[in-house]
This record gives structure tokens, C-alpha cells and sequence, in this order.
């Protein structure tokens, strides 16, 4: 398996567009995270799924970051307008159930660093 | 709720030296717990976990660790470490039903410097 894929891996983009990240998840796997790493706050959770449904959310920063997840391959995370502070890695990782997806272990993708002028 | 809190940000040890990278972690309800390690402009990748069983865990690249339930810790700990293992190391928790209604919580890092 290829593992996790995110892309773009890096965004630099003005403040005020529309940014989307993406995120392929382990097939087979049936959660999916999105967690973004800044140096002051470090790694947070902003949204998971469960079977493509959005089961907890009450990390997304504000109404300006959307989080979809339409069929079991595919994520995104969507910034919109975006900000500086804005700025940082964001992650993208899935998990499985059963010792055959190695369940409650999180497999990470390479991660999507977005800088925001 | 759980929690998990890594006291020191930055390790400074030398090459060949032993090392301990210190977690502790509060939960109201049994828990499961990692060790992750992100080397630079890197994903974080899994280095061992405790579900279960016996509290001591041992991972790649040579790394082991404790489960100890009276002091809430797990222990990161490496007899000897090599310059390769420079990297930044993150302790998780979760609660036992993990994924579907529990997720995993991360601390705020441990930066390992091997010096030769």
C-alpha cells in the first residue's frame, strides 16, 4: 500500500483564497483524521470521520475550515477566505479496526505545509 | 476526557548515551498508549503502543517503554542512542474504544538531540 496521501505538499497562497487540501486514505481503513502542527500550539485534532460520517468536529478553528469526506478514499480540508495564522502543516491520517488494519494505530500521510502571505 | 503531558520539550543526550523521554497521561477510564516519532519535514510515524497486557512495550529502532498504571507514566526509554534517532517524539493516548467515539490525543513533544 502506498500509505496516506496528501496533497498539494506544500501551499503558499495570499491571504483571502480559497485553499484545499486533500487527503487519500489506507484502503480499507474506515477512520480518518485531520490534525494541523504549528510550532505554538503543536499537534491538535481539528476532525475525525468513522464510516465517512463526521463524528467529532469541535477542533475546526472557526466556520472558515470545511471538512468532507464523500466515499471512503478521499478527504478534504477546505480554508476559506484563508488567513496568516492559518499557516502550518496539516495531516491527514487513517486508522482501521481489527488486527488486520491494525486497529488503534494511526498511519500519517506526509503532511501538506501551507504558508499563508 | 483524557490528557497527556510530556515534561521536557528538548532531550540533549550524546551519541551511545542512554535516554528516558518522559509521559504522563490522566484518564478517568482505562486507556491505550503511544509513542510516535516525527523526523524532520516528516508524518509521525508509530514506534510502539500499549493496548494491553504486559507494561512493557518494546518498538522499533530499539526503543521500549512502561506502562505504569500507579503513576500514570509510559516511559520512553533507548539504551543507546545514535545520531539517527534525532527527532521529535509525541506521546498519544486514547480511550479504549478508539476511532469511533474516542480519538487520540497528543502531546506537546519531546525534541531527542543526539550530540556525537
Amino acid at each position: 500500500d502506498a500509505g496516506v496521501i496528501q496533497s498539494p505538499r506544500h501551499e503558499v497562497t495570499e491571504m483571502g483564497q480559497e485553499v484545499t487540501l486533500r487527503c487519500k486514505p489506507i484502503s480499507g481503513h474506515n477512520s480518518l483524521f485531520w490534525y494541523r502542527q504549528t510550532m505554538m500550539r503543536g499537534l491538535e485534532l481539528l476532525i475525525y470521520f468513522n464510516n465517512n460520517v463526521p463524528i467529532d468536529d469541535s477542533g475546526m478553528p472557526e466556520d472558515r475550515f470545511s471538512a468532507k469526506m464523500p466515499n471512503a478514499s478521499f478527504s478534504t480540508l477546505k480554508i476559506q477566505p484563508s488567513e496568516p495564522r492559518d499557516s502550518a502543516v496539516y495531516f491527514c491520517a487513517s486508522s482501521g479496526q481489527g488486527a488486520l488494519y491494525g486497529a488503534n494505530v494511526l498511519t500519517f500521510g506526509a503532511g501538506s505545509r501551507l504558508t499563508v502571505l | 476526557a483524557q490528557s497527556v503531558t510530556q515534561l521536557d520539550s528538548q532531550v540533549p543526550v550524546f551519541e551511545e548515551a542512554p535516554v528516558e523521554l518522559r509521559c504522563n497521561y490522566s484518564s478517568s477510564v482505562s486507556v491505550y498508549l503511544f509513542w510516535y516519532v516525527q523526523y524532520p519535514n516528516q508524518g509521525l510515524q508509530l514506534l510502539l503502543k500499549y493496548l494491553s497486557g504486559s507494561t512493557l512495550v518494546k518498538g522499533i529502532n530499539g526503543f521500549e517503554a512502561e506502562f505504569n498504571k500507579s503513576q500514570t507514566s509510559f516511559h520512553l526509554r533507548k539504551p543507546s542512542v545514535h545520531i539517527s534517532d534525532t527527532a521529535e517524539y509525541f506521546c498519544a493516548v486514547s480511550g479504549p474504544s478508539f476511532g469511533a467515539t474516542n480519538k487520540l490525543i497528543f502531546g506537546t513533544g519531546t525534541l531527542l538531540a543526539v550530540q556525537p
